[in-house]
């Protein structure tokens, strides 16, 4: 079954407004969570790590003010995209750490974020 | 060099040919090697993971690891349609999800 619920799958939003995307664990709680962005047949883009309780780490290049990441509790990572822009519409895709070591990710079915 | 390299594709296979996918990996210190399937507009899902070198086979599907070559591949035996779809090989070092690092992906066609 699914360990992972992402919503919503679909998106559309005008310019300049906001939009968040949820990843739920469920049934277990999942201290690090992964957030990423995929262009259409191009490979997953790491954009962050977003940790229960502390602030994300974002990699190179991402911008922390225009993509909010907030992981208030262990079982929710939500992530924010501020002010959007036609050049932000893509697929978003979070994923949680899980097994015995916590070295395998499991994946949210994605979000497609299309901006007008 | 990338950390993680793979074959590129696309790759076209007729149904119910064995397909053969690859991925040369540079770091040393991984030790969790995973295949996940990527259809179209959905996120990934995982198909296998092996913890150091080895096979394991799942149904129609075997992963193979090769430490000492640095060398992963998953076989597809009796390939269907619905196997078309892009694969994704991944793999991470022991350390709870350190240096978690995916393969450039490997489009698949299995033609009816």
């Amino acid at each position: 079954g699914a360990v992972v619920s992402q919503h919503p799958s679909w998106v559309i939003c005008k310019s300049g407004t906001s939009v968040k995307i949820e990843c739920r664990s469920l049934d277990f709680q999942a201290t690090t969570m992964f957030w990423y962005r995929q262009f259409p047949k191009q490979s997953l883009m790491l954009m962050a790590t977003s940790n229960e309780g502390s602030k994300a780490t974002y990699e190179q290049g991402v911008e922390k003010d225009k993509f909010l990441i907030n992981h208030a509790s262990l079982t929710l990572s939500t992530l924010t995209v501020t002010s959007a822009h036609p050049e932000d519409s893509s697929f978003y895709i979070c994923s949680v750490l899980l097994g015995i070591a916590k070295n395998i990710q499991y994946f949210g079915a994605g979000t497609r974020l299309s901006v007008l | 060099q990338k950390e993680v390299e793979q074959d590129p594709g696309p790759l076209s296979v007729p149904e119910g040919a064995i397909v053969s996918l690859n991925c040369t990996y540079s770091n040393s210190a991984f030790q969790y090697f995973m295949w996940y399937r990527q259809y179209s507009r959905k996120g990934p899902e995982l198909l296998m993971y092996t913890y150091s070198s080895g096979n394991k086979e799942d149904g129609r599907f075997t992963a193979q690891v090769d430490k000492s070559s640095k060398y992963i591949s998953l076989f597809i035996r009796d390939s269907q349609p619905s196997d078309s779809a892009t694969y994704l090989c991944a793999m991470s070092e022991e350390n709870y999800g350190q240096n978690f690092v995916f393969g450039p992906g490997t489009r698949l066609s299995v033609l009816p």
